[in-house]
């Protein structure tokens, strides 16, 4: 079935750990999102991109990196966590030439 | 500054009644107003959106009515279930990418 796919689920890590959050999605799109959302609050673009090789900053500065080797994957890492990215992660695709966008199940992050 | 306002912030309603949710955006060339409803601990799912050459679209109980010259759009759900208890976010594409700026949110609750 197609559909957008986050792993882990819930992650609940150190400060100072290295993370990195995976996206994939088998919609067969080319524009892939991350954006950052505290429970019941508005979201808030970190990265997106075109395709392949294509990575751009969002609105909310994040020290967050991503990388887009594969059309279908778009993962997220942190070098080094801290509370401070305590949050949700929602990943978002779309086709290229189109506005819609469609959402993964996110990642609620913890970091202690 | 691209932004989205959205009102209200809660809404309270008995089944049966409608609800109206109102969004302004800032960005004159801004043409895609998609909304989206997230039930608690679910993903955002898209369930209705407009373009700037339409001025209203319903499907079902649900209807978008965008007026281009004020900058506002907004969400009518007629015949108000509990299963429409979410939180509501308007968004309006902005910026060279079209990339999608949120508005802060609705909590809607329907009491039966």
């Amino acid at each position: 079935e197609a559909d957008i796919y986050q792993t882990p689920r819930y992650l609940v890590i150190g400060t100072g750990k290295k993370i990195t959050l995976e996206c994939s999605q088998t919609m067969g799109h080319d524009k892939m999102y991350w954006y950052q959302q505290d429970p019941g609050m508005e979201l808030h673009l970190i990265h997106y991109s075109y395709g392949v090789n294509s990575t751009e900053k969002g609105d909310l500065s994040s020290e967050s990196t991503v990388s887009r080797i594969r059309t279908e994957h778009f993962p997220l890492t942190l070098e080094s966590a801290r509370p401070s990215h305590t949050s949700q992660y929602l990943c978002a695709s779309g086709l290229a030439g189109a506005d819609e966008q469609y959402f993964g199940p996110g990642t609620r992050l913890t970091v202690t | 500054g691209e932004n989205v306002e959205q009102h209200p912030s809660t809404l309270s309603v008995q089944e049966g009644d409608s609800a109206v949710i109102k969004c302004t955006y800032s960005d004159s060339a801004s043409n895609y107003f998609p909304w989206y409803k997230q039930e608690l601990g679910k993903r955002p799912q898209l369930i209705i959106d407009i373009r700037s050459n339409v001025g209203e679209k319903k499907d079902q109980r649900i209807a978008v009515t965008l007026n281009k010259t004020a900058k506002h759009f907004s969400l009518h759900i007629t015949e108000t279930q509990p299963e429409d208890s979410a939180v509501y976010f308007c968004a309006a594409t902005m910026g060279g990418f079209q990339k999608l700026v949120f508005g802060t949110g609705t909590r809607l609750l329907v009491s039966p």
